[in-house]
């Protein structure tokens, strides 16, 4: 059973706009919350991350909402690029951080 | 750093065959995961490794699957006998505590 979700498969942006990436989780005891990207024919990489004790981090474009109670977080990336076009997965562990459990993904499209 | 690497990057293999799968992880890592990425599951983890030493392979689908760890800079994962549905990319992640950094990938195709 999937303790991380991603309902959205694909996402389509115009350029410049805001792109918002969704994702929720069941595990109430998950406290590390984590979006990796990953381009085609390519490993993911690591984008941002945040901690249970945060509600919000930002990196540049790139900002991590995390809703403890609707067990919900969400990557906001503005202004969005053509670059940006990848598959987003998002991950969550626990403490120890042995475990990550990924979400099946995100595909966004940035459209020029 | 090289990173992750990953052997082969691609496979093709009749059913029935045995498939293995390699891995250097990033020197110093002291952990090594090994994930199957499918469209309906994401990136599902198979089994991880810490100093070496398997500590939980629950993700592993069935015996037909193994994986190995003869030291800190290698990292096997087999198939025997391959199915259709083995069919997925895998990739080998290591890590130094938190975060993973990932290979790129071995895309398995088994016919």
């Amino acid at each position: 059973d999937q303790q991380v979700k991603q309902n959205s498969p694909s996402l389509s942006v115009q350029e410049g706009r805001i792109s918002i990436l969704n994702c929720d989780y069941t595990n109430s005891m998950f406290d590390y919350f984590l979006w990796y990207k990953k381009y085609p024919a390519e490993g993911p990489t690591f984008l941002i991350s945040i901690s249970s004790i945060k509600d919000k981090n930002e990196d540049g474009r790139f900002t991590v909402f995390l809703n403890k109670s609707a067990k919900h977080l969400s990557l906001h990336i503005v202004p969005s690029q053509p670059g940006d076009s990848a598959v987003y997965f998002c991950a969550a562990s626990g403490r120890t951080g042995n475990q990550f459990y990924f979400g099946t993904g995100t595909s966004l499209t940035v459209i020029p | 750093d090289a990173g992750v690497i990953q052997s082969p990057r691609h496979e093709v293999t009749e059913m029935g065959q045995e498939v293995t799968l390699r891995c250097k992880p990033i020197s110093g890592h002291n952990s090594l995961f090994w994930y199957r990425q499918t469209m309906m599951r994401g990136l599902e983890l198979l089994i991880y490794f810490n100093n070496n030493v398997p500590i939980d392979d629950s993700g592993m689908p069935e015996d037909r699957f193994s994986a190995k760890m003869p030291n800190a800079s290698f990292s096997t994962l087999k198939i025997q006998p391959s199915e259709p549905r083995d069919s997925a990319v895998y990739f080998c992640a290591s890590s130094p505590g938190l975060g993973r950094s990932f290979g790129s990938g071995t895309r398995l195709t088994v016919v």
